[in-house]
């Protein structure tokens, strides 16, 4: 079975900043998903990010990156020019390549962006 | 495009009762999956369906049932209801077909149990 671990229950930046949030997953697999899902206080969550396993480039959407290192099987999100808004529930998620599309989470990081 | 709709949004029943949570897809979506989001034990799989069928299942015991609907809308249904099944519920839509298609989630039915 997959695992996903989010080892950074809370973090905060100031606004502007750059923030790193870490996951590290655990599988046999090797064609298979990841994804960073935003969820606000509102409860509803937003997919920020996808990256195939089969690619080697990482995975960039305006100031959202990711680091995909499949061998050490980590997948770290990088939040560059930090805003407000960005506060959230950062889930990182797995999901296999075939079979049943179900995502398997990781238990989330809390991210504050300070005034 | 509308998005995904649940209902309620809030729900609160007592130990021992039945509730069923209802989810409404993206237009021309036709795979609705459902996951339960608790402090204890996050965010967890529990069903997916597709054209009427059950694909896959989670962990959960027999309580936990759904369908889905010719119009691919989507039920969930707990039956004797106990504490730990306060929780937020989450349904999410896909379109068919293909190795992927992302899935778009609901705002969630925040189920308390009494």
């Amino acid at each position: 079975a997959q695992t996903v671990t989010q080892s950074q229950p809370e973090m905060s930046v100031q606004e502007a900043e750059t923030v790193t949030l870490s996951c590290t997953y655990d599988t046999s697999e090797s064609n298979y998903y990841l994804f960073w899902y935003k969820q606000p206080p509102s409860r509803q969550m937003i997919l920020v990010i996808r990256q195939e396993a089969y690619k080697q480039q990482n995975a960039t959407e305006n100031r959202f990156s990711v680091n995909f290192q499949k061998a050490a099987k980590s997948f770290s999100l990088k939040i560059s020019d930090s805003q407000l808004g960005d506060t959230a529930m950062y889930f990182c998620a797995f999901m296999s390549f075939q079979g049943a599309q179900k995502l398997v989470f990781g238990q989330g990081t809390r991210l504050t962006i300070n005034p | 495009k509308a998005g995904v709709t649940q209902t309620p949004r809030y729900l609160i029943k007592t130990r021992g009762q039945q509730v069923t949570l209802s989810c409404s897809p993206i237009s021309g979506h036709r795979s609705v999956s459902w996951y339960q989001q608790t402090p204890g034990q996050g965010l967890q799989f529990l069903f997916e369906y597709f054209s009427e069928t059950q694909r896959n299942k989670g962990n959960f015991p027999g309580r936990f049932s759904g369908r889905q609907f010719s119009n691919s809308r989507s039920e969930m249904n707990v039956s004797t209801l106990e504490l730990g099944d306060s929780a937020l519920y989450l349904c999410a839509s896909r379109a068919a077909g293909g190795s992927y298609n992302e899935q778009f989630f609901g705002p969630g039915t925040r189920l308390t149990v009494l």
